[in-house]
């Protein structure tokens, strides 16, 4: 089964803090994706990165930045957080088109 | 511009009783569909997925969706449902534009069945 992981399940930062959230999937995937999750938005897509060291912003990249150095790990920056920011992220990775496959979600509160 | 639209943000059912959730999609190009099931505090799950062939598709727990084209729309249905399908549900969309694809997501359903 394909794993997608992430660093964690409930993040708590204050306003201006630098805050990462890491990802991690294990199926040698070619494509990963970081989603927001918001009541009544459903899941919009903030990056994704297609090749490591290659990005693409999203519908909502302001406010964030992603890094991939390594094939497996998707990393989100939020370089200074505010509490807009405050939501589920999803990170997804895929072969091809043919299946996204989701990690369990970091709830963030920015306080 | 909003690629994928999911009609109604709650639907109450009893259990046993059938259910349509319906979506919708705008697109001009040929079109991947997804629906996706999202339990509470968990993670989303795959529960089916149209790419090419019959337009009839079946998933995990009994669900299945129909690829409509003429009316741009994928509904999500079930003959009878239970407890255990109370939960949010995503319709998704990848449309083949020839650049980057994308998984674009409708707002959700939230499905609640009752005793």
């Amino acid at each position: 089964d394909v794993k997608v992981t992430q660093s964690s399940r409930y993040l708590v930062k204050r306003t201006g803090e630098k805050v990462f959230l890491e990802c991690v999937q294990d199926m040698d995937h070619e494509n990963m994706f970081w989603y927001r999750q918001d009541p009544g938005l459903g899941l919009r897509l903030i990056y994704f990165s297609y090749d490591v060291k290659m990005k693409e912003k999203g519908d909502i990249p302001e406010g964030y930045s992603v890094s991939r150095e390594k094939k497996e790990r998707f990393s989100l920056i939020l370089e200074s957080a505010s509490t807009n920011q405050t939501s589920m992220y999803l990170c997804a990775s895929s072969f091809r088109d043919r299946g996204f496959y989701f990690g369990p979600g970091t709830r963030l509160t920015v306080t | 511009a909003q690629s994928v639209t999911q009609l109604d943000s709650q639907v109450p059912v009893f259990e046993e009783a059938p259910v349509e959730l319906r979506c919708n999609y705008s697109s001009s190009v040929s079109v991947y569909l997804f629906w996706y099931v999202q339990y509470p505090n968990q993670g989303l799950q795959l529960l089916l997925k149209y790419l090419s062939g019959s337009t009839l598709v079946k998933g995990i727990n009994g669900f299945e969706a129909e690829f409509n084209k003429s009316q741009t729309s994928f509904h999500l249905r079930k003959p009878s449902v239970h407890i255990s399908d109370t939960a949010e549900y995503f319709c998704a969309v990848i449309l083949l534009s020839g650049g980057y694809n994308k998984l674009i997501f409708g707002a959700g359903t939230r499905l609640a069945v009752h005793p």
